[in-house]
């Protein structure tokens, strides 16, 4: 199929400590990945991206990871702060299209 | 620069009404693509265009939906008539040609249909 779902629909963590979300993926196919991030009425922001014959990347406190035998994305975000809380979409590139998960609430306690 | 332009950012309209939501992608990109997203269907990709060509449309929900890109600098969403379910917010996003270029959205339209 065509389906990108994420493991959790919220996840919750506190100020400082560092934050896992996680996506499944379905199309073996699928050469490249990308994580966005929106917060409250605003469209998707990019984040992160990693084309398939990587496995790992880094950014700016942010590191995507792919593990293609599993068909497993998952965005680490390092000491996370109030400003990351949003939700974050993971999304695979299958034929010329991306085609987006549900999401994942970040919420993050004070 | 400026990003992905998108007008208006909310409109209210009754039910049978003509909706129009306008695009203007960033300078530059000649893909674009237009999304709706609801909290029951998340992010629904309804159409992208590549060189204002319409590539595939598979994602427009029915005949009432249309899209045209008359330039690489703009484009618009029709809704003809308009129904409560049309409801949602709808994105506008561009990128350079290739599938493995990031797209960049707009702020996106809030429509909502009584």
């Amino acid at each position: 199929g065509e389906s990108v779902g994420l493991h959790l629909p919220t996840l919750s963590v506190q100020e400082g400590d560092n934050s896992i979300i996680n996506c499944a993926y379905s199309n073996s196919a699928s050469d490249y990945f990308i994580w966005y991030k929106q917060e409250s009425g605003k469209g998707p922001q990019f984040i992160i991206d990693i084309r398939s014959n990587m496995d790992k990347r880094q950014g700016q406190r942010v590191t995507v990871l792919l593990n293609k035998t599993v068909k497993h994305l998952s965005l680490q975000i390092a000491a996370t702060q109030p400003g990351d809380s949003a939700v974050y979409f993971c999304a695979e590139t299958y034929t010329g299209k991306l085609i987006f998960g549900q999401g994942t609430t970040l919420q993050v306690k004070p | 620069d400026a990003g992905v332009i998108q007008s208006p950012r909310h409109e209210v309209t009754e039910m049978g009404q003509e909706v129009t939501l306008r695009c203007k992608p960033i300078s530059g990109h000649n893909s674009l693509f237009w999304y709706r997203q609801t909290m029951m269907r998340g992010l629904e990709l309804l159409i992208y265009f590549n060189n204002n060509v319409p590539i595939d449309d598979s994602g427009m929900p029915e005949d009432r939906f249309s899209a045209k890109m008359p330039n690489a600098s703009f484009s618009t969403l029709k809704i003809q008539p308009s129904e409560p379910r049309d409801s949602a917010v709808y994105f506008c996003a561009s990128t350079q040609a290739g599938s493995q270029e990031t797209q960049y959205f707009g702020p996106g339209t809030r429509l909502l249909v009584l």
